[in-house]
């Protein structure tokens, strides 16, 4: 089956634009998760989908950034007022059901390039 | 918070040797830990996965690791390395104290292989 799309591949804007960054997760996972990958902190956790609520946002690194859920299926995860640090690869992943031994399946990023 | 700690950022192995790449995990409780792999603009790969029972797991492509409670360690291996294994290598645990499964990971080994 499909595994975990992420849009657009890769996103180029200006300092103070918005950007949406959208996520697909494996069909039936309702489990979703954000993670931003960038050089100097390597990879982090942002927020954490059960269904459509995010039990779990203590990685947000700032109000500037929220993310939704919808249907139990498509997140997006926006990014107001953008900032050069927040240039980055943005990761979601999904699992079927959040346990802890769950797998995580990964898409393939959506790279920010913030001027 | 759980904690991992890979050391050595990058790694150079010959072809046919032995890839040894270290993970330390600081944890309160017993770790779900897990080793990912990413290509070059590709998402992550899950490797293995430590959660229970056997220390001693078996992935993907030859990987191997091995859970040592007393080491805080979870080391992974490869007898013979091949030109494909070239990749970013993370560990993760799951930090089970947040109540879900976001990961922690480590900061990652870039591995070279030498023909």
């Amino acid at each position: 089956g499909a595994g975990v799309s992420q849009s657009p591949s890769n996103k180029v804007t200006e300092k103070g634009k918005d950007v949406e960054l959208r996520c697909d997760p494996i069909s039936g996972h309702t489990a979703l998760y954000w993670y931003r990958q960038s050089l100097g902190q390597g990879l982090e956790f942002l927020i954490y989908f059960q269904g459509n609520s995010a039990p779990d946002k203590s990685g947000l690194p700032s109000d500037r950034f929220s993310a939704e859920r919808t249907g139990g299926s498509v997140s997006t995860l926006t990014i107001q007022r953008t900032q050069q640090e927040d240039s980055a690869v943005y990761l979601c992943a999904s699992s079927p059901s959040g346990r802890v031994t769950d797998t995580q399946y990964f898409g393939p990023g959506t790279r920010l390039t913030v001027l | 918070a759980q904690s991992v700690t890979q050391l050595g950022s990058h790694v150079s192995v010959s072809e046919g040797a032995l890839v040894l790449l270290r993970c330390n995990y600081s944890s309160s409780v017993p770790p779900y830990l897990f080793w990912y792999v990413q290509y070059p603009n590709q998402g992550l790969q899950l490797l293995l996965k430590y959660t229970t029972g056997a220390t001693l797991v078996k992935g993907i492509n030859g990987f191997e690791a091995e859970f040592k409670k007393s080491e805080t360690s979870f080391h992974l291996t490869k007898p013979s390395a091949h030109m494909s294994d070239a990749a970013e290598y993370f560990c993760a645990v799951s930090d089970v104290l947040y109540g879900n499964n976001r990961l922690a990971f480590g900061k990652g080994n870039q591995v070279v292989v030498i023909p």
